[in-house]
C-alpha cells in the first residue's frame, strides 16, 4: 500500500524567506510520480510541481522546487522568496502506476509580513 | 482550455433530500475521480472511473451514495437520502492516467445538509 506522511501540521515563514515543507512516502512500486498541490482558503486544489521516480534532477517550477531524495523516500517542497499569497494548505501526493493519487494530510503554511 | 467544471459550487439542502453533484472532466482525460474533503478525514477518494467504467468504488461510504459516468464528458455523484454527516466539499478531478500527469481538480462543491 502507498502512504504519504506530512509531519508538519502547520508552518510559519517570514515574507521573502524560503521554507521547506516535508513529505515522506512509502511504496513498493519502482515507478511512481510525486506531486504537490496547493489549496488556498478559497478551496480549489492547484497543482504545483511533479517529480518522477526515475528523474535524475530535482524538479523546479518558478519559486517551487522539489528536494527529492529517493533513498530516504522524501520529496520535500521548497518555496523560495515566500509571498503572502503562498499562505495555504499544501498537500503531497504519490501516484504509483495507474492507481489513484494518495494524499498526505497536508501542511498549513502561514506567511507573515 | 477549460478545466474540470463542477456544479453547483454550493448546495444547501435539508436532511433526507436527494443531492446531485455534476462534473465535466477535461476533454481527452480518460480518468475521472470523485473525492470528499472534511476537516476530520481530509481528502478521501470515493470512486474513480476509467473510460467511463467504474474501477474502484470502495471509498463510497454507503449505499446512499452512487456515481455514474454515462459518457466521457459527464459524471454525477448522487446522495439519496442525504444526512448532515454528508456535509463536506466534494471534488471531481480528471487525468490522462499516466504516472507523470497530475490530476486536475474542479473548484469543488461545498455541500451543507441541514
Amino acid at each position: 500500500a502507498q502512504k504519504i506522511t506530512q509531519t508538519q501540521p502547520g508552518m510559519f515563514v517570514q515574507e521573502k524567506e524560503a521554507v521547506t515543507l516535508d513529505c515522506t512516502y512509502d511504496t513498493s512500486d519502482p515507478s511512481y510520480g510525486l506531486f504537490w498541490y496547493k489549496q488556498p482558503s478559497s478551496g480549489e486544489m492547484i497543482f504545483l510541481i511533479y517529480q518522477g521516480s526515475y528523474d535524475q534532477q530535482n524538479a523546479t517550477e518558478g519559486r517551487y522546487s522539489l528536494n527529492f531524495q529517493k533513498a530516504r523516500k522524501s520529496a520535500n517542497l521548497v518555496i523560495s522568496a515566500s509571498q503572502l499569497g503562498d499562505s495555504a494548505m499544501y498537500f503531497c501526493a504519490i501516484l504509483p502506476g495507474n492507481t489513484p493519487l494518495v494524499f498526505g494530510k497536508g501542511t498549513r503554511l502561514s506567511v507573515i509580513a | 482550455d477549460a478545466g474540470v467544471i463542477q456544479s453547483p459550487r454550493h448546495e444547501v439542502t435539508e436532511m433526507g433530500q436527494e443531492v446531485t453533484l455534476r462534473c465535466k472532466p477535461i476533454s481527452g482525460h480518460d480518468y475521472l475521480f470523485w473525492y470528499r474533503q472534511t476537516m476530520m478525514r481530509g481528502l478521501e477518494l470515493l470512486i474513480y472511473f476509467n473510460n467511463n467504467v467504474p474501477i474502484d468504488d470502495s471509498g463510497m461510504p454507503e449505499d446512499r451514495f452512487s456515481a455514474k459516468m454515462p459518457n466521457a464528458s459527464f459524471s454525477t455523484l448522487k446522495i439519496q437520502p442525504s444526512e448532515p454527516r454528508d456535509s463536506a466539499v466534494y471534488f471531481c478531478a480528471s487525468s490522462s492516467g499516466t504516472s507523470n500527469q497530475p490530476q486536475h481538480f474542479g473548484d469543488g462543491t461545498r455541500l451543507s445538509i441541514l
